[in-house]
């Protein structure tokens, strides 16, 4: 399977505190993009990092990307309650004509 | 930004009977129409990738003939479930891409019960 690897599978943290997620694959991208899902709702899309992009910043949000590891960190800084959701990576593979092939995801829980 | 709607956000069905769910890109054409589907608290899982106009590719392990995809025009795509059993049961997503766009825009997904 293609499908890539994230942790942690679950994470707990205070509000203000950052939150860090990893996402590792298997093959060659072309992209890789985060997305955002609360409970029982659509995916919303976060951020895009090209291959040739090593970082990438959008508000409280980073992300890194490291071809030689094949890996990709989402940080999201100062979180608060609202950021409680669930964070999937998803990878466009090279050659797949762009399908995106979904992380297993990391659920972020963020308290008061 | 681009939206996409699905319709019906929720159904329930009796087992062994057929459903429809649309998915309809509101302000731009889709070239390009993917269907994931779900389990409770698991990754999405892509099902089949459709472009208008032409017959949908399936991935590995999906039966056509039970999902059936039509993609008819820029701006709908629709997925039957044909003979619908509990196992069915899911959250099922469609996203939509323009051409030349790397971006999948998602609609908001359709649970489907079967009873």
């Amino acid at each position: 399977s293609q499908q890539g690897e994230e942790d942690p599978q679950a994470l707990s943290i205070q509000e203000g505190e950052n939150a860090t997620m990893n996402c590792s694959y298997k093959t060659s991208i072309n992209n890789l993009q985060w997305y955002r899902q609360n409970s029982g709702r659509g995916l919303v899309h976060l951020i895009l990092i090209r291959s040739n992009e090593r970082e990438k910043h959008s508000g409280r949000l980073r992300v890194t990307l490291d071809t030689s590891k094949k890996s990709s960190s989402l940080l999201i800084t100062a979180s608060r309650a609202a950021d409680t959701a669930s964070y999937f990576c998803a990878t466009d593979f090279t050659g797949t004509a762009s399908k995106l092939t979904f992380g297993t995801g990391t659920r972020l829980q963020v308290t008061l | 930004g681009a939206v996409v709607s699905q319709h019906p956000s929720w159904v329930i069905c009796k087992s062994g009977t057929s459903v429809k769910i649309e998915c309809r890109s509101l302000d731009f054409q889709a070239t390009t129409m993917f269907w994931y589907r779900q389990f409770p608290k698991q990754s999405l899982m892509l099902m089949a990738t459709s472009n208008e106009g032409s017959k949908a590719t399936y991935e590995q392990g999906v039966e056509k003939d039970k999902f059936l995809i039509n993609h008819a025009s820029l701006t709908l795509s629709t997925l039957t479930v044909t003979s619908a059993h509990p196992e069915d049961s899911s959250f099922y997503i469609c996203s939509a891409r323009g051409s030349n766009s790397y971006e999948q825009y998602f609609g908001p997904g359709t649970r489907l019960t079967v009873t």
